[in-house]
């Protein structure tokens, strides 16, 4: 059964390191999300994709993240200057059309910064 | 604005006790989709039903079953004769064709602990 794959499944960095997450959504998928989750807490949403360009952006979604698909099978999360309330885990979605199809989320990145 | 409440932070049972978790919602749009979603100790989110809003039949897939109710605006889920292998976070998520992004907004998940 395909599913959304992602890597590295647990990253350590410092306080004002560029990371990026790295996904890969479902092959017939045509929307593309990011989610985070602090620990123990909801899992909010960050950013959805189509078309190659941003559909939706949350508040926490500011000008240190940034999305980018590559090429046709990569989907990646960029964060510039990370902080310590970036430590997180991060979830990538896709889904296979609107409206309002089920996400299929990935395994997740935990994203320490310290 | 939409909101998900999921009053209960955390249910424990004794195995094959019946259970129900509890998700009320908020939203002004006529149209909407309903979500359970399952976060198992590994960590991942493991989809389990979607609901539209026009459509409130109930639905049951072998121990679980899910009661939508517009006019109470819940949408609850129920386990029959619980395993330990249900014990999980539990999700119930909405979302609206109105956003032009389809995000889901989340509750804060009831962890289920269900004790042998």
């Amino acid at each position: 059964e395909p599913e959304v794959t992602q890597t590295p499944s647990h990253q350590v960095t410092q306080m004002g390191q560029e990371v990026i997450l790295r996904c890969v959504p479902i092959s017939n998928h045509l929307y593309f999300y990011w989610y985070r989750q602090i620990l123990g807490q909801k899992v909010e949403f960050l950013v959805s994709f189509y078309n190659n360009e941003i559909s939706e952006k949350s508040e926490i979604f500011d000008d240190q993240f940034s999305v980018e698909r590559p090429d046709g099978s990569n989907f990646t999360l960029k964060i510039r200057s990370t902080k310590l309330e970036d430590s997180a885990m991060y979830f990538c979605a896709s889904s296979e059309t609107r409206p309002s199809y089920e996400q299929y989320f990935g395994p997740g990145t935990r994203l320490t910064v310290t | 604005a939409q909101k998900v409440t999921q009053a209960q932070t955390e249910i424990s049972v004794v195995e094959k006790e019946d259970v129900t978790l509890d998700c009320v919602y908020e939203t002004r749009d006529t149209t909407y989709y309903l979500f359970w979603y399952k976060q198992p100790p590994s960590g991942e989110l493991v989809f389990l039903i979607r609901r539209n809003s026009f459509d409130e039949q109930n639905e049951i897939s072998g121990r679980y079953s899910w009661n939508f109710q517009k006019s109470t605006s819940s949408f609850n889920f129920t386990i029959t004769a619980s395993q330990v292998v249900d014990s999980a976070v539990y999700f119930c998520a909405l979302s609206s064709p109105k956003n032009a992004g389809n995000m889901l907004t989340f509750g804060g998940g009831t962890r289920l602990m269900v004790k042998p």
